[in-house]
């Protein structure tokens, strides 16, 4: 079957540094999407990876290891409008995304 | 209108009652997708269409029809609403393939 997998929820600190963990199991694969969610609007895209190693941009930065199934996303110097919903979504044989269901990251001052 | 717009952007529905739900994109996309977002569950996929004049079921369509008259307009249609159908639901649009999918803003509803 086809599973994401992703914590429900985070804590951090402002000015810190958090890491979200995903892990994906999906027919076929053709790479791996971070979106971010503040609570009440729509997804908006944030990185997509599709060979393994790490992607930077920024405060942002994406890690994909396809051996593994395996991806995580790191939020440096965090900042309280970090505070939503990161979600995590695989893309499989057909193109289509499958999506985890979200962590959400709280932001303590 | 810039990007992707939905209609209306709540509803409450009586059970039974017909609804369509519309959403529009002007970024001349091919690919269109209809999504519905519940508490604790990932977005999952009701229909999509690749181009114009093609539709495709997702993961939940049952109960849901679309259609794709055109490249701009992808309608999601509840012939008969029942309660487990109140959800949050995005209209999104790519360019298909690996390339990033754009929200619209979304439409609450609630089946009553």
């Amino acid at each position: 079957g086809q599973n994401i997998d992703q914590p429900t929820e985070m804590t951090a600190t402002e000015g810190a540094i958090v890491q979200i963990n995903c892990t994906y199991q999906t027919s076929g694969f053709n790479g791996l999407f971070w979106y971010q969610q503040h609570a009440g609007e729509a997804p908006t895209f944030l990185s997509y990876n599709v060979l393994d190693g790490l992607e930077e941009k920024g405060r942002f930065s994406s890690f994909l290891s396809r051996s593994k199934g395996y991806s995580y996303l790191l939020l440096k110097e965090l900042q309280m409008k970090d505070s939503a919903s990161y979600l995590c979504a695989s893309l499989d044989s057909n193109y289509q995304l499958i999506w985890g269901a979200g962590t959400k990251l709280i932001i303590k001052p | 209108i810039a990007g992707i717009t939905q209609a209306p952007t709540s509803q409450i529905l009586a059970a039974g009652r017909r609804m369509t739900l519309r959403c529009t994109q002007d970024m001349r996309h091919n690919a269109m997708y209809w999504y519905r977002q519940d508490l604790g569950l990932g977005l999952r996929l009701i229909h999509y269409s690749n181009t114009a004049g093609t539709t495709g079921k997702g993961e939940v369509p049952d109960g849901y029809s679309v259609s794709r008259a055109n490249t701009d307009d992808f309608p999601l249609t509840l012939a008969s609403a029942v309660p487990s159908q109140t959800s949050v639901y995005f209209c999104a649009s790519s360019d298909g393939g690996n390339n990033e999918q754009f929200f619209g803003p979304g439409t609450r509803l609630t089946v009553l």
